[in-house]
């Protein structure tokens, strides 16, 4: 089993729709959590962090079910720009606390 | 903020031939720097962890002969690809974390690196 799965989509949506992106992790060790946005061809950009509480930042929305493993982000508002892949991103309790990444979720937002 | 630079860009070598590609922390010293490798459209797989002054943690099914790794410095690590074949083509990116915690205070990324061999 992977350490962290997605759904590697693609979504189409149009501009100004809500679209959910979901992520599920296998360790239950694992401490931090993260979603990353990456650009064809570019390096993965931290989009936020996720909490257990819940955060958001603007248009996007994170959730974090520690008890079922999985964790969740929400774009609102979709936007041309938001168009991207979307990595889910856990830390692992091993040497070095290292940083395990999903496949990730194509977003494509149209006009 | 923390910035790594990562070179060189891109590369393209012979078949047979090893390249060095460096990662490098310019503003904190990466206790920890992890290397990462993405074939197209697939996800970043870690390759391995290098810590300053020890020897690197490679993941399962990552030959540790052929992708050498050397955190010599708290500002530098490098990942050697040996006698690199065109299997090995791929994009390759380092990333370097300051002290240690769980946060993602320090999970920063160099730019990657496209090694295309031939």
């Amino acid at each position: 089993r992977k350490e962290v799965e997605q759904d590697p989509g693609p979504f189409n949506v149009p501009e100004g729709a809500t679209v959910a992106f979901n992520c599920t992790y296998s360790n239950s060790a694992s401490q931090s959590f993260f979603w990353y946005r990456q650009d064809c061809r570019k390096e993965p950009k931290l989009l936020m962090s996720v909490y257990s509480s819940g955060n958001e930042d603007g248009r996007f929305t994170a959730q974090l079910n520690r008890a079922s493993q999985y964790i969740s982000l929400l774009i609102r508002d979709s936007k041309l720009s938001d168009s991207a892949t979307y990595l889910c991103a856990v830390t692992l309790m091993e040497y070095g606390n290292k940083l395990v990444f999903g496949a990730g979720t194509i977003l494509r937002v149209k006009s | 903020g923390a910035v790594v630079s990562q070179h060189p860009s891109r590369v393209i070598c012979k078949s047979g031939t090893s390249v060095k590609i460096e990662c490098r922390s310019l503003d904190f010293q990466a206790t920890t720097m992890f290397w990462y490798r993405q074939f197209p459209k697939q996800s970043l797989m870690l390759m391995a962890t290098s810590n300053e002054g020890s020897k690197a943690t490679y993941e399962q099914g990552v030959e540790k002969d052929k992708f050498l790794i050397n955190h010599a410095s708290l500002t530098l690590s490098t990942l050697t690809v040996t006698s690199a074949h065109p299997e090995d083509s791929s994009f390759y990116i380092c990333s370097a974390r300051a002290g240690q915690g769980g946060s993602n205070y320090g999970y920063t990324f160099g730019s990657g690196t496209r090694l295309t061999v031939v």
